[in-house]
């Protein structure tokens, strides 16, 4: 059973076009997390959701959405896409908001934008 | 200023031999976590090792070391016996804690990354 799975793990769209991502974990985790990860393979937090609640929203545009369906579930819905949003995002959750625990991570989303 | 430097963008190591992977980080945090994860060229990112700014001793996983300098700053990975399997790119990454670090805090921090290339 995979502890964080993401779906799908490749998304070609054009410009312009919606798209969402899906993140599940079944670690039974409080706190799941986005991550970005550029051309240049630096990897950025995006969102951080604690029981489905925003906790971080770093400079990301308003294009970008993270939903949290339940504590299990944490989706990314992107408006508008943008050839620079071509990236792979990662999915991951720790057990909680508060301990130094591991981040889990997903197998990745490969988004390209043409 | 970078949280988590990695001087090394690529290394090369035999088969067989160790080979030390080195980061620093920088906090004021008195509590944090320091992180390596792998990232072979398949791209999923794997989880190597911790080491609890608070653990007196260096945490190991198999083959896997960290070489924990709290004075220094440094948290150098060591992998022995590398292994044609060990090909990818590693990151260090940070996670700093305590009540006053703010919820910025909450989230790893990486560094660059080195791509390790194993010979055989």
């Amino acid at each position: 059973d995979t502890a964080v799975s993401q779906t799908p793990k490749y998304l070609v769209t054009q410009m312009g076009n919606d798209k969402s991502i899906k993140c599940e974990q079944n670690l039974g985790h409080d706190t799941m997390y986005w991550y970005k990860q550029d051309s240049k393979k630096f990897l950025k937090i995006m969102f951080s959701y604690n029981n489905k609640e925003l906790i971080i929203n770093e400079t990301v545009p308003n294009r970008f959405s993270p939903k949290s369906p339940d504590k299990a579930h944490l989706n990314l819905h992107i408006n508008s896409l943008e050839l620079g949003d071509s990236a792979v995002y990662f999915c991951a959750s720790s057990q909680d908001l508060y301990s130094l625990e591991t981040q889990y991570f997903g197998p990745g989303t490969r988004l390209l934008v043409l | 200023a970078q949280k988590i430097t990695q001087t090394q963008p690529g290394m090369f190591v035999q088969e067989k031999e160790a080979v030390t992977l080195d980061c620093t980080y920088d906090t004021s945090d008195q509590s944090y976590g320091l992180f390596w994860y792998k990232q072979p060229s398949s791209g999923e990112m794997i989880f190597l090792i911790y080491q609890g700014s608070y653990d007196e001793q260096n945490a190991t996983e198999g083959r896997y070391s960290l070489n924990f300098q709290k004075a220094r700053k440094s948290a150098n990975l060591v992998i022995s016996a590398s292994q044609l399997g060990d090909s990818a790119m590693y990151f260090c990454a940070m996670r700093e804690g305590g009540a006053n670090s703010g919820a910025g805090s909450y989230q790893l921090t990486f560094g660059k990354g080195t791509k390790l290339s194993v010979i055989p």
